[in-house]
């Protein structure tokens, strides 16, 4: 079984501040998915890296894939209360093709 | 119209009931899943089907039968559930592998 450790598990920050969240594995990911979750919702994709070293920039995320494809973090600067929610990555190992999924890191920025 | 539509959202059901869940998703996708979402535990998949057939099942009870009778709809039947059974049944449909998730329906087993 493929584990994804996630952390933190839970972050708790004012509008206006920076955060990073961080996604490992111990093996080789194939791709790595960025998720975020909004309560009552359904996760929505945000962004899927696949080359080691990658960075994406979406806004105010800033999504880096690590250079051994191992572990990957998301930076958001300026947090703002829309940004609420569980942060979720999935990756797929090897010829594996379905997804799986860490436990998330629940973020909450207040005003 | 959204992409992945699930219902009920919620659901009250003893454990002696038989219900269903319902997905439907109007983007063309060939592949649906069904996902468990429980407080504290990464997204569990449960089953996936392509082009209509099932094609992975990943060890889940038999008091929850899966049916997919065209690429465009995906139910999930519920009978003689437990409690532990509580949790946000989502579904999600892909042709690339990112996917795309509805709603979730909300299960609460009494």
């Amino acid at each position: 079984t493929q584990l994804l450790e996630q952390s933190p598990q839970f972050l708790s920050i004012q509008e206006g501040e920076n955060l990073t969240v961080y996604c490992n594995s111990s093996s080789v990911f194939s791709s790595l998915q960025w998720y975020r979750q909004e309560p009552g919702e359904g996760p929505v994709l945000l962004v899927t890296v696949v080359t080691g070293g990658e960075v994406k920039k979406l806004k105010r995320l800033t999504f880096q894939f690590g250079d051994a494809r191992k572990d990957s973090s998301l930076h958001i600067t300026a947090a703002q209360p829309g940004d609420t929610g569980l942060y979720l990555c999935a990756g797929v190992w090897g010829l594996r093709s379905t997804l799986t999924f860490g436990k998330g890191t629940m973020l909450l920025v207040s005003p | 119209e959204t992409g992945v539509t699930q219902t009920p959202r919620h659901l009250v059901m003893g454990m002696t009931n038989k219900k269903s869940l319902k997905c439907e998703q109007h983007l063309g996708h060939n592949a649906m899943y069904w996902y468990k979402q429980s407080a504290k535990k990464p997204l569990e998949l449960m089953f996936v089907y392509n082009f209509k057939e099932q094609t992975e099942n990943n060890s889940v009870p038999s008091r929850f039968s899966p049916e997919c009778p065209n690429s465009s709809h995906l139910f999930l039947h519920l009978h003689t559930l437990q409690p532990e059974d509580s949790a946000l049944y989502l579904c999600a449909s892909t042709n690339t592998g990112e996917l795309f998730f509805g709603e979730g329906s909300r299960l609460t087993v009494l």
